[in-house]
């Protein structure tokens, strides 16, 4: 089955710097690939997701990056701010039927004053 | 949020006890699941349905079962609840769309926070 790690789990940063975090799959057969973000005692909120007929995704001040060959997705969040602390999850999965998506263990982000 | 809820939304157990937990949508989806969210594992897939009557376990199902008798209703079964199943689980859905794709594009209701004893 598919395994994916991220990187790092945790990461502090200063409120307007960027933050970067990073994700490997194994199964090559994956080809969606969601970021969620989850604050504390929150639900896993979807922000933003890719497919893997495109290689980079923008919206607004985050973006996934997608590398098939290296079979690695990344995100990326400029101009940090205060509300962007939280735990971020990547996640892989074929498409198909259902999506049996497979989680990575979490980033947990802290954006300090 | 998706128009999912989950009840009960806090539950305290005894080992040994049967729990169902209800996951309902007001979306008409197709597809629904069943995660449990523990420290260090993220979130894995317990069960999920693809359809009424129709379901299939996930990563992680042993200790658990589902029932789908309604479009709407997802139930997730600890037959005898044990301390290892102390976790928070979500419930999720996502649409058919047929050819057009995009069913694995999944949403999450507010979770179910279980402490078995």
């Amino acid at each position: 089955g598919e395994n994916v790690e991220q990187h790092p789990s945790t990461l502090s940063v200063q409120e307007g710097d960027s933050a970067v975090i990073k994700c490997t799959y194994s199964d090559s057969a994956s080809n969606y690939f969601p970021w969620y973000k989850q604050e504390l005692g929150k639900r896993p909120q979807l922000i933003i997701d890719i497919r893997s007929n495109v290689g980079e995704k923008k919206d607004q001040r985050i973006a996934v990056t997608l590398n098939k060959t290296a079979k690695h997705f990344s995100l990326h969040i400029t101009e940090t701010q205060p509300e962007d602390s939280a735990v971020y999850f990547c996640a892989a999965t074929p498409t198909g039927t259902a999506s049996k998506l497979t989680f990575g263990t979490g980033t947990r982000l802290q954006v300090t004053l | 949020d998706a128009g999912i809820t989950q009840s009960p939304r806090h539950k305290v157990t005894e080992t040994g006890t049967p729990v169902t937990l209800r996951c309902h949508q007001t979306e008409n989806h197709r597809y629904m699941y069943w995660y449990r969210q523990d420290p260090g594992h993220g979130l894995r897939l317990i069960h999920y349905s693809y359809g009424v009557k129709d379901t299939d376990k996930g990563e992680v199902s042993d200790g658990y079962s589902v029932s789908r008798s309604k479009t709407e209703d997802f139930l997730l079964t600890l037959e005898s609840a044990t301390s290892s199943q102390t976790s928070v689980y979500f419930c999720a859905i996502s649409e058919s769309k047929g050819l057009a794709g995009g069913q694995e594009t999944q949403y999450f209701g507010p979770g179910t926070r279980l402490l078995v004893l």
